[in-house]
């Protein structure tokens, strides 16, 4: 059983589409994270939700919109899509004070 | 704003020597000190941690050590092997979630 499962794990776009990745845990874990992995490997984080409440939402632009239907699941649906969007995404979960849970990350291509 | 940076930012040693790594940060509220791995292709993972109530903690060939007075934790990786090569990093956590730059591990059979 996959603790933190995201989906697509490739994905190949063209420009100004819009695209989703889907992310979910099956840790029972309250708070869950999107991070952003660029080529220089530099993990950034862009939101954290906790029990489905947003609380931290990085300078990250608004074509970026996170959405949480439980506390399970943390979705991340991206508009207009640019080229400097490419990257490795990778979905986290965690209890307080607890190691991270990566998923085993999605591969945006943005062409 | 706080700061988390981590040296070296590549390490090559021959199989068999020992590896560390170090991250120092800013943040006197961090309070969990993690270490992961990252190999090719996938997503870090947890490898060890340590509190702050704690000087420093093994785990078979791998340990950590923190100074919380002068704000650094490090890596210590003995009797290293082929399979250790990885990306590795620091995450202090206290208020902000900030990542290490990482650290490119190879180790040369």
């Amino acid at each position: 059983d996959t603790a933190v499962s995201q989906t697509p794990k490739y994905l190949v776009t063209q420009m100004g589409n819009d695209k989703s990745i889907k992310c979910e845990q099956n840790l029972g874990h309250d708070t869950m994270y999107w991070y952003k992995q660029d080529s220089k490997k530099f993990l950034k984080i862009m939101f954290s939700y906790n029990n489905k409440e947003l609380i931290i939402n990085e300078t990250v632009p608004n074509r970026f919109s996170p959405k949480s239907p439980d506390k399970a699941h943390l979705n991340l649906h991206i508009n207009s899509l640019e080229l400097g969007d490419s990257a490795v995404y990778f979905c986290a979960s965690s209890q307080e004070l607890k190691g991270y849970t990566f998923g085993s990350g999605t591969r945006l291509t943005v062409v | 704003g706080e700061n988390v940076e981590q040296h070296p930012s590549t390490l090559s040693v021959q199989e068999g020597d020992s590896a560390v790594i170090k991250c120092t940060y800013s943040d006197s509220a961090s309070n969990y000190f993690p270490w992961y791995k990252q190999e090719l292709g996938k997503g870090p993972q947890l490898i060890i941690d340590i509190r702050s109530n704690v000087g420093e903690k093994k785990d078979q060939r791998i340990a950590v050590t923190l100074n919380k007075t002068a704000k650094h934790f490090s890596l210590h990786i003995t009797e290293t092997q082929p399979e250790d090569s990885a990306v590795y990093f620091c995450a202090p956590q206290g208020g902000k979630l900030i990542f290490g730059q990482g650290t490119e591990l190879s180790v040369k059979p």
